[in-house]
């Protein structure tokens, strides 16, 4: 069983700052990463796959690196709209196997 | 424009039963894949299986398999999730995804309370 763990738990931090999330696997995950947003009340939005890709309409500021078993999500420029959560998760195919960090609570310092 | 819309919020009671839906608006896809996810309130987001639509084949988590059936109907491109008795613990939100190699689109999300 593969496990995601992300740190830190919470990240405060101030508008226009950049900040760097993480996200480890307890064994290579190659580049099968990917990243959502999770809003309050809302549900998650796909930011990036394959560790790096953004997907369609997301602002270049959000960045991802990473593969193997250590990946990271850069968010440059911290616009009031990215207090969120983020979620890491190793994605296989086949057999279908999804599985989900713990999350990371951006908040406002 | 691909649009996952879910059946509405439930309110049950323990050991009842209960079967929610997951339809693909667009009708844009024959042979997608769709998957569920759980939100326990206040906490992550949690794989519980998959299925194709096109061979209603379902695979689950190893954490859920057992706990619910996850159902489709090709001729009207929905998805199900279904349990038989409810407990408590199972008062969530349940999210279905469209996976296109990675969960691409979400559902709006229907809210299960199950309470006595």
């Amino acid at each position: 069983e593969i496990v995601m763990t992300q740190s830190p738990a919470t990240l405060s931090v101030s508008p226009g700052e950049r900040v760097t999330l993480s996200c480890r696997a307890s064994q290579s995950v190659g580049s099968r990463l990917a990243w959502y947003q999770q809003k309050p009340d809302q549900a998650p939005r796909l930011l990036l796959y394959g560790a790096s890709t953004r997907a369609t309409n997301i602002p270049t500021r959000f960045s991802g690196s990473g593969s193997g078993t250590e990946f990271t999500l850069t968010i440059s420029n911290l616009q009031s709209e990215d207090f969120a959560i983020y979620y890491c998760q190793h994605y296989n195919n086949w057999p279908p196997l999804y599985t989900f960090g713990q999350g990371t609570k951006l908040e406002i310092k | 424009e691909v649009q996952l819309v879910q059946s509405g919020a439930e309110v049950k009671k323990p050991g009842e039963s209960l079967k929610i839906s997951c339809k693909d608006s667009g009708d844009t896809f024959s042979n997608s894949w769709i998957g569920w996810v759980r939100q326990m309130p206040g906490k992550g987001l949690e794989w519980m299986g998959i299925i194709n639509l096109g061979d209603s084949d379902p695979t689950y988590s190893p954490s859920f398999r057992g706990q619910v059936t996850i159902s489709a109907d090709k001729s009207i491109n929905t998805a199900y999730l279904q349990w038989n008795s409810l407990k408590a613990s199972d008062t969530a939100m349940y999210y279905c995804v469209l996976r296109m190699n990675v969960f691409a689109v979400w559902g709006q999300g229907t809210m299960v309370t199950v309470s006595s």
